[in-house]
Order: C-alpha cells, then sequence, then structure tokens
C-alpha cells in the first residue's frame, strides 16, 4: 500500500522568501510522485511530476522538486514567493506497476499564504 | 480544447435526497476517474470508469453511492439518500489512457452541502 505524509497543514512566508513545503512518500515500488496545486474554488492542477530519470524536477511558476529515495521525500520548493502562490498544494503518489497503477494517493494538503 | 467540465459547480441537497454530479472528459480522453476530498483531507480515490465499463470501483461506499460513463453523454456519480457526512467535494479527472505516464487533468469539482 502507498501513502503521502504532507508535514504541515499551513505553511506562511513572506513575499521573496524561499518556499518549502514537505512531502514524504511510502510505496512498495518504485513511485511516480506529483505536486499539484489547488487555487480557491478551483480543480487541481498539475505543477511537476517524477516519474524517472533526473531526480531533480522543475514545474511550472518556478516550482521545483527533488526525489530522494533514501529519505523518501519529494518536497517541494521555490526560491522566492509571489503574493500569486498562495494556494493549496498536494503531494501525490501513483505506483508504476501492479493493478491498480492508476490510482493517486493524496496527502492532505499544505496551505501556503504569502505575506506582503 | 476545452478541459474537464463538472456540473453542477455546486449543489445543496436535504438529507434523503438524490445527488447527481456530471463529467464530461477532456476531447480525445475515454478513462475517467472520480475523486472525493473531505474537508481538511486530501482527495481519495473513488471509482475508475471507461466507456459503459466500471473498471475499479474499489473506494466507492457499499451503498447509496454508483457511477456510470455510458458511450454517449458524461460520466454520472450518483449518491441516493444523502446525509450530512456525504458533504464534500468531489473531483472528476481524465486521461486518454491509464498507462502510469499519463496524467490525470482535474475537472472543478462540485461541491455538494447536504443540510
Amino acid at each position: 500500500a502507498q501513502s503521502v505524509t504532507q508535514l504541515g497543514s499551513h505553511v506562511s512566508v513572506s513575499e521573496g522568501a524561499l518556499v518549502l513545503l514537505r512531502c514524504n512518500y511510502s510505496s512498495s515500488v518504485p513511485p511516480y510522485l506529483f505536486w499539484y496545486v489547488q487555487y480557491p474554488n478551483q480543480g487541481l492542477q498539475l505543477l511537476l511530476k517524477y516519474t524517472t530519470g533526473a531526480t531533480l524536477v522543475k514545474g511550472i511558476n518556478g516550482f521545483e522538486a527533488e526525489f530522494k529515495k533514501s529519505e523518501t521525500s519529494f518536497h517541494l520548493t521555490k526560491p522566492s514567493a509571489h503574493m500569486s502562490d498562495a494556494a493549496e498544494y498536494f503531494c501525490a503518489v501513483r505506483t508504476e506497476s501492479g493493478g491498480s497503477n492508476y490510482k493517486l494517493t493524496f496527502g492532505k494538503g499544505t496551505l501556503l499564504t504569502v505575506n506582503p | 480544447n476545452a478541459g474537464v467540465m463538472q456540473n453542477p459547480r455546486h449543489l445543496v441537497r436535504r438529507r434523503g435526497q438524490e445527488a447527481r454530479l456530471r463529467c464530461s472528459p477532456m476531447k480525445g480522453h475515454s478513462h475517467v476517474y472520480w475523486y472525493r476530498q473531505l474537508p481538511e483531507e486530501g482527495l481519495k480515490f473513488m471509482v475508475y470508469l471507461q466507456k459503459e465499463n466500471i473498471i475499479d470501483e474499489s473506494g466507492m461506499p457499499k451503498e447509496r453511492f454508483s457511477a456510470e460513463f455510458p458511450k454517449e453523454g458524461p460520466s454520472i456519480l450518483r449518491i441516493q439518500q444523502v446525509v450530512r457526512g456525504d458533504s464534500a467535494a468531489y473531483f472528476c479527472a481524465s486521461s486518454p489512457l491509464p498507462r502510469t505516464n499519463n496524467e490525470q487533468f482535474f475537472g472543478p469539482g462540485t461541491r455538494l452541502t447536504v443540510l
């Protein structure tokens, strides 16, 4: 079984500061990992994903994440926060094999607040 | 190319009524997934459908919930005799193929409130 833990349900940063959103996963097989962003009353938008290959993944809006197998982590970072980054962020995992390899398992989400 | 469409966006029902949630996948997508987001929770998988087939409904509550994806028309998630605990956001996603390297594209969700 796979699971995702997002540390910190709420993160607050100042505009221009580093954004770090933490995600740890549990999976018995090599995972595919995703970060989604959800703006108020909207659906989820894919920020970035890790499948295979380079462990540092760059996404949209200046975000990036690094897959660290030894730490079972996939933390999301952005060097300089912008007011428009305020949203809820979800980490998700999907296995690359097995009969249920289409299911996304999500963390509980981290609400990012950006202060002026 | 229009994205995944869901309607209604907001739905209010009284306890005991039926709720019907609709999802039109992206053009060219024949695979639909429904997820439920309870307050302060992440999204949880409910059901995976292809045209006219339910592939995996392991995340669906055993009673009162059903889903279909007919040959023509949108996918429907139906909740009979709603209870307050059904209040949640229901998201639909679609993909062209179910392989793991295919992204699931999400709709804006239907927010169900049961009074």
